[in-house]
């Protein structure tokens, strides 16, 4: 099966712009996750979604980042505007459905805000 | 609160060498414990939960609710062994990573 899609894989972006990534769940996976990765840390969930639903956004900064998912597949992520500290890797993942299912992990955009 | 504490960020051994990555945790509940790793250029993916009390490439963990750890180990590194591994806890819902441990397995 193909895995989780990520686009683009690297954005360099200036202080106080706007940035957006791209999320493709493997197919009829209910459930997506937003990880955060700063540089030396693990990934830190930012927002999960049930289908179309927000399951957890309780670590995301709202005033700046926002996320939505569409008819229940795809899913955007956006940062506006950007700051130094949001540079990281932006990783998404899939599951069948919460709990105990494994997590499935696409390969990452790397944000540098310069 | 819980917490993932992965002690050390990197671990050297030698290729046939015993390896031991720890993790120690804190948490209220009862603990669904994971590893992940991720190789060079690829993705992060399991390596193994502790509910399935398997032994995957080699490598086994058990849980310690005494000690609040799931340590990993192998009992002869191999050079594909290399990698970052993350400890990971599931509580409240969300899966909560370690910072990691960089594994380098030396010939």
């Amino acid at each position: 099966e193909a895995g989780v899609a990520q686009s683009p894989r690297y954005k360099i972006i200036e202080k106080r712009q706007s940035v957006a990534f791209w999320c493709n769940p493997i197919s009829g996976h209910a459930t997506l996750y937003w990880y955060q990765q700063i540089l030396g840390q693990g990934p830190k969930l930012l927002i999960q979604f049930q289908n179309n639903g927000v399951v957890d956004d309780s670590q995301l900064p709202k005033d700046r980042f926002s996320a939505e998912r569409l008819k229940g597949v795809d899913s955007t992520l956006k940062i506006q505007p950007a700051k130094l500290e949001d540079s990281a890797v932006y990783l998404c993942a899939s599951s069948p459905l919460e709990g105990l299912y494994e997590q499935y992990f696409g390969p990452g955009t790397r944000l540098t805000v310069t | 609160a819980q917490r993932v504490t992965q002690p050390e960020k990197l671990l050297s051994v030698f290729k046939g060498a015993p390896v031991e990555l720890k993790c120690n945790y804190s948490y209220s509940g009862s603990p669904e414990l994971f590893w992940y790793v991720q190789y060079s250029r690829q993705r992060l993916q399991l390596l193994l939960r502790h509910i399935s009390r398997e032994s995957i490439k080699g490598f086994t963990a058990d849980l310690n609710k005494g000690e609040t750890s799931f340590h990993l180990k192998k009992p002869f590194a191999q050079e594909e062994d290399s990698a970052m591994y993350y400890c990971a806890l599931k509580g409240w819902g969300k899966l909560q990573f370690g910072a990691g441990t960089q594994v380098v397995v030396t010939p």
